[in-house]
């Protein structure tokens, strides 16, 4: 268990809806990363959110966005959902953004399924 | 769980056996590097990672390699073992104020008995 929690386990949904997934970080950590992981396109970086200022973005579609609260917990919100979309979304958290320490730990995951 | 990758590359070892993984990552300004291990239905885990002022790190049975000239990582398993079976990703990030990794697309590492 990686002290990193995220919900819902598991998402079904439409085309054309919009769902969030939530993550909350391990105690203490103030970065925030999400992930998409997909068999075509294999994992790949979306978001970081250190201590709730956005920090860098990966190929985050226009389509989703995400936001890190006060108390550090995460959202990534996905809208005008595609079948393109399923996929697993994957939050990490480690306790820096900086150079010294970047262990990331990362979640369960959340599997998305859009029909 | 959900089978990662069902196409990838496979390196199949004997237990007891060295196991190698490579990659190559494909910017010259990438400073960072991670290996991640990601078993069946579970979430990427850090392996060991290397900087880019290093050739080499070694951890609890594992060793990183890294060659900026050809762009070349690698990890080295010593005696590997069943536990060890699962899909081993690089990854490489060119960006420290925020941490934007770009991922490898994955070696499914194999123990035979």
């Amino acid at each position: 268990d990686s002290g990193v929690t995220q919900t819902p386990k598991h998402l079904i949904t439409a085309t054309g809806q919009r769902v969030t997934l939530r993550c909350s970080p391990r105690s203490g950590d103030l970065s925030v990363y999400w992930y998409q992981q997909s068999l075509d396109q294999g994992l790949q970086f979306l978001i970081h959110y250190y201590n709730g200022e956005e920090r860098a973005k990966g190929n985050i579609l226009e389509r989703f966005s995400a936001q890190q609260f006060p108390d550090l917990h995460s959202e990534l919100n996905l809208s005008s959902l595609e079948l393109g979309d399923s996929a697993l979304y994957f939050c990490a958290s480690s306790e820096t953004s900086g150079v010294s320490y970047n262990e990331q730990f990362f979640g369960p995951g959340t599997r998305l399924t859009v029909l | 769980g959900e089978s990662v990758g069902l196409h990838l590359p496979t390196l199949s070892v004997q237990e007891g056996d060295n196991s190698i993984i490579n990659c190559a990552y494909s910017n010259s300004a990438s400073d960072y590097f991670i290996w991640y291990k990601q078993e069946s239905g579970k979430g990427p885990q850090f392996i060991i990672d290397i900087r880019s002022n290093m050739d080499k790190r070694q951890g609890q049975r594992v060793t990183v390699l890294l060659n900026k000239t050809v762009k070349h990582l690698s990890l080295q398993i010593a005696a590997t073992q069943p536990g060890d079976s699962a899909v081993y990703f690089c990854a490489e990030t060119v960006d420290n104020y925020g941490q934007n990794f770009v991922f490898g697309p994955g070696t499914r590492l194999s123990v035979l008995p």
